[in-house]
């Protein structure tokens, strides 16, 4: 499964929204109902850090301002007021078969 | 808390071998699937290798198949990454990954050991 993302790259006002998207080639829909596309953090010099599962289930710790939405192939997250913290290169990933596959990377910055 | 620490990495030469561990504690280590995934210098994450509780199921990527072999030690809590015949493409930061309870969604992630393949 091919997973895109866009932008590359985004610079954003502290307390400004931001979005990312992700697209996969094949739909993501398991027959459970759920979704299985997730979204990582890595930080810069960090290792990366689940942020979503299942398209819209925020992982422990993972404040709320970060939410994540979409089904089939196109998911989105959303960063409601962007934090100094927020830096970093954000992952989608579809963990519905092997092999797991990633986005590209969103690099965020802040300004 | 969770921990993983990986060790292992460093500089081979092309067609060399290299076996990566990771201790894990936290957790109950024999209760999850347990991956490897790798990072490039500068690029993106890919996911390498996983393996069942009890190893008895193990999946790879395609480009490290019959190169690679995934192992874990559950009475030592430790995974095993061994790598037989090097490329330069191998060359990345790996990464010791506890999957979560929700599909092969991976819920901690170790801080990583760098391997190195050049002559």
């Amino acid at each position: 499964i091919v997973m895109t993302q866009s932008p590359l790259s985004l610079t954003v006002t502290p307390g400004e929204p931001a979005s990312i998207s992700c697209r996969s080639s094949q739909s993501l829909l398991h027959t459970n109902g759920y979704n299985y596309l997730d979204w990582y953090l890595q930080k810069p010099g960090q290792s990366p850090q689940l942020l979503m599962y299942l398209s819209s289930y925020r992982a422990s710790g993972v404040p709320d301002r970060f939410s994540g939405s979409g089904s089939g192939t196109d998911f989105t997250l959303k960063i409601s007021r962007v934090e100094a913290e927020d830096v970093g290169v954000y992952y989608c990933m579809q963990a519905l078969q092997i092999p797991l596959t990633f986005g590209g990377g969103t690099k965020v910055e802040v300004k | 808390e969770v921990q993983l620490v990986e060790s292992g990495g460093g500089l081979v030469q092309p067609g060399g071998s290299l076996r990566l561990s990771c201790v894990a504690s936290g957790f109950t280590f024999n209760n999850y699937w347990m991956d490897w995934f790798r990072q490039a210098p500068g690029k993106g994450l890919e996911w390498v290798a996983k393996i069942k509780q009890d190893g008895s199921e193990k999946h790879y990527l395609d480009s490290v198949k019959g190169r690679f072999t995934i192992s874990r030690d559950n009475a030592k809590n430790s995974l095993y990454l061994q790598m037989n015949n090097l490329g330069a493409e191998d060359t990345a930061v790996y990464y010791c990954v506890k999957v979560g309870n929700s599909g092969w969604t991976t819920d901690f992630w170790g801080q990583g050991t760098r391997v190195i393949v050049s002559s």
